[in-house]
C-alpha cells in the first residue's frame, strides 16, 4: 500500500511557463512534506517543505501548496527553466521523524 | 564543508553474497538513515540510526542490518543477496533537535547489481 503517490510520471513544460507537479498521500498522521530534487547520477537534494500547519510555503521559483482535507500537495515552479528539469521526489514524514516516505517521482523536462 | 560521502560508487555482487555499504554523514550530523531506490521507483526506507541506537526500521528483511560507529558514519549489511536486491543504495544524514530535522542530505548512492 504506497501511502505517497505522484501519479504523474512525467511532465513537459516550456521554458518561462508554469510546472506544476502534484503529490497524493493517504495517512492523515503525516504532518511534514518535503519535495526533493534528484539530478541523474545524484542523491536527491531538498528543495522545499511544507508543515501541516500551514498550507502554503513559498522560496523563490518554488511554491508548495498543501490541502489537508484532500490530502494532497502541490509544486508550483514559475517561471520554468531548462536547469530545473530532473526527477521530483513528493516524501511525506513525521515532524521531528528525521526519516521520509517517498513517492516514486515525476521527471519534469522544461524545453528551451 | 564535504557534504554526505558513500563507498563504493559501484558494486557487483552474485547471488548470496554479502556486501557491506559505507556512509559518512555531514560533519555535526548525528542522524544517518538508509534507502533502497529501485529503477522507477522512489527511495525506499530501510533504517534510521542515532546516536548508535536503531531508532527506526522499515519492512525490509532480517537479511538487511545496519550498525552506526562513534563518529556517526554508518555501515548497511546485505547478507545472502538477491537479484532483487540490484538498487541504488542511499544513505542520508540529517541534524536532529532542529527546526528542519526533516531535512534530509543525501549522499550520491551505491549502485549495487546483484548477477
Amino acid at each position: 500500500d504506497q501511502q505517497v503517490k505522484q501519479n504523474s510520471p512525467s511532465l513537459s513544460v516550456q521554458e518561462g511557463r508554469i510546472s506544476i507537479l502534484n503529490c497524493d498521500y493517504t495517512n492523515s498522521m503525516f504532518d511534514y512534506f518535503l519535495w526533493y530534487k534528484k539530478y541523474p547520477a545524484e542523491g536527491p537534494t531538498f528543495l522545499i517543505s511544507i508543515s501541516s500547519i500551514k498550507d502554503k510555503n513559498e522560496d523563490g521559483r518554488f511554491t508548495v501548496f498543501l490541502n489537508k482535507s484532500a490530502k494532497h500537495l502541490s509544486l508550483h515552479i514559475v517561471p520554468s527553466q531548462p536547469g530545473d528539469s530532473a526527477v521530483y521526489f513528493c516524501a511525506a514524514s513525521y515532524t521531528n521523524a528525521g526519516k521520509s516516505t517517498f513517492g516514486d517521482g515525476t521527471t519534469l523536462t522544461v524545453k528551451p | 564543508d564535504a557534504g554526505v560521502t558513500q563507498s563504493p560508487t559501484h558494486l557487483i555482487k552474485t547471488r548470496g553474497q554479502q556486501v557491506t555499504l559505507r556512509c559518512s554523514p555531514i560533519s555535526g550530523h548525528k542522524s544517518v538513515s538508509w534507502y533502497q531506490q529501485v529503477l522507477g521507483q522512489g527511495p525506499q526506507f530501510i533504517f534510521q540510526y542515532y546516536e548508535k541506537e536503531e531508532r527506526g526500521r522499515g519492512n525490509f528483511p532480517d537479511r538487511f542490518s545496519a550498525r552506526q560507529f562513534p563518529n556517526y558514519s554508518s555501515e548497511l549489511n546485505v547478507n545472502a543477496l538477491l537479484l532483487g536486491d540490484s538498487a541504488l543504495y542511499l544513505c542520508a544524514s540529517s541534524l536532529p533537535r532542529t527546526a528542519d530535522y526533516n531535512e534530509q542530505f543525501f549522499g550520491p548512492g551505491t549502485r549495487l547489481t546483484v548477477l
